[in-house]
């Protein structure tokens, strides 16, 4: 079982802040490294899904970075909405997906 | 909408019962998984089917059988099971099965209840 970690566990963050959060991985083995948002009574959705060291991607407001070496991935999300309260969920992909616990995030209006 | 159907959505069986789950995708993807979300824990791997074959079975106990009879149906049947079995079992399909690299699509989830 691969030890894939996100922190923090939850946050809240007043509608308009920026926040960011961390998930950390093996850094061995590495084929790719996939974000899902999941809300609630809905299916995860796919974000991102990354691939190369130093890679960065963006979707909309959100955004992620992605560092293979030290075996770490920020996802940010820039001027938090209501809509973005979900949580987000990292997976470390070495042929199978490996999930992270998740940050439930709560923005309050 | 993900493109991928489950059902039922709930779920209540008896320890003693046997119930299948059922999952549908349409999105021409290749392979088909199987997850578990108890309480508190990530997602667990259970399942992985590629072309309708099985390629991995993640350790997860003989009270649950799988069945992928094409590539848009996959079949999660439950027997005898215990009330620890109690969770979130969600199915996913993919492009292809690995290494992935491709976005899962997962469906919505059936919330099984064991009494």
């Amino acid at each position: 079982i691969l030890n894939v970690e996100q922190s923090p566990q939850s946050l809240h963050v007043q509608e308009g802040d920026s926040t960011n959060f961390t998930c950390s991985f093996p850094s061995s083995n590495f084929y790719a490294l996939h974000w899902y948002r999941w809300e609630t009574a809905k299916s995860p959705e796919a974000l991102f899904v990354m691939t190369l060291n130093g890679d960065e991607k963006k979707k909309g407001r959100i955004s992620a970075t992605l560092n293979t070496k030290e075996g770490y991935s920020y996802l940010y999300i820039k001027g938090s909405q209501p809509e973005d309260s979900a949580t987000y969920l990292c997976a470390f992909d070495d042929y199978k997906l490996s999930f992270g616990a998740g940050t439930t995030v709560t923005v309050r209006a | 909408e993900t493109g991928v159907t489950q059902t039922p959505r709930h779920l209540v069986m008896g320890m003693t019962n046997k119930k299948s789950l059922k999952c549908e995708q349409h999105l021409g993807h290749n392979a088909m998984y199987w997850y578990k979300q108890s309480a508190k824990k990530p997602l667990e791997l259970m399942f992985v089917y590629s072309l309708e074959e099985r390629v991995e079975n993640n350790s997860v106990p003989s009270r649950f059988s799988p069945e992928c009879p094409n590539s848009s149906h996959l079949f999660l049947h439950l027997h005898t099971l215990q009330p620890e079995d109690s969770a979130l079992y969600l199915c996913a399909s993919s492009q292809d099965p690995g290494p992935a690299r491709a976005e899962a699509f997962f469906g919505q989830g059936t919330r099984l209840t064991v009494v």
